[in-house]
């Protein structure tokens, strides 16, 4: 069965500069999430989308926007990257329904040097 | 801030033992979810819980959802090398809403 894509799987940025992460929802899901995982730690809740529209938003910094396309995919705009930034970045993806149980891509690993 | 907090942290167990961890909450949660996660790749989903007292299985692993909903358990049987990982529980942070938050892992070694 088709999964959640994640693109690229493995970025590498400097300081001041800025990144696009990239999920492709598991075809027919209305819902992504995005997640920040530090090394050793649990995934971070950033920011929600359903249909398009801003769901939930938790501890995304203002440095960070996002935005649901209309073919429901996700982009994750990163701008003045700094060292703190580099961890594992994880979509997740679920259908419109409330409490419908989120899967989760591959992760994009972005590393600030 | 609103935590889940998982036990046992870590935990290394010989292979073919059963394995059991649990998640609490100070609050209510109407969803459980279990995931496990391997070093460099995603959670994947293990079992989805949905009702007080729901008793939940998925080949080897059983979890529960318990009556207070401020926690859930997790049972691996008989485990194997390829358990190996980190067990992480997971629930929405209020009912009906898309902000889900993550417990805090337990990292299960298996010893063959």
């Amino acid at each position: 069965a088709a999964g959640v894509i994640q693109s690229p799987r493995h970025l590498i940025k400097e300081k001041r500069e800025t990144a696009t992460l990239k999920c492709y929802p598991i075809p027919r899901h209305d819902t992504v999430y995005w997640y920040q995982q530090g090394p050793g730690q649990d995934p971070q809740f950033l920011i929600s989308f359903y249909e398009k529209m801003q769901s939930d938003k938790g501890s995304i910094p203002d440095r960070f926007s996002a935005q649901q396309f209309s073919d429901y995919h996700s982009e994750l705009n990163m701008s003045s990257l700094e060292l703190g930034d580099s961890a594992l970045y994880f979509c997740a993806s679920s259908l419109g329904q409330r409490n419908q149980p989120q899967h989760f891509g591959d992760g994009t690993r972005l590393s600030i040097l | 801030g609103q935590q889940l907090n998982q036990s046992p942290q870590s935990m290394f167990i010989q292979e073919g033992e059963d394995v059991s961890m649990n998640c609490t909450s100070s609050s209510i949660f109407n969803t459980w979810l279990w995931y496990k996660q391997d070093p460099g790749e995603g959670p994947v989903l293990l079992i989805a819980l949905y009702k007080a007292g729901e008793l939940t299985s998925n080949g080897r692993l059983t979890a529960q959802f318990g009556i207070t909903r401020k926690d859930s358990f997790l049972n691996i049987s008989a485990s194997i090398p390829s358990d190996v990982g980190i067990y992480f529980c997971a629930g929405p942070v209020v009912s009906g809403t898309y902000k889900y938050i993550f417990g805090t892992g337990t990292r299960l070694k298996v010893l063959a």
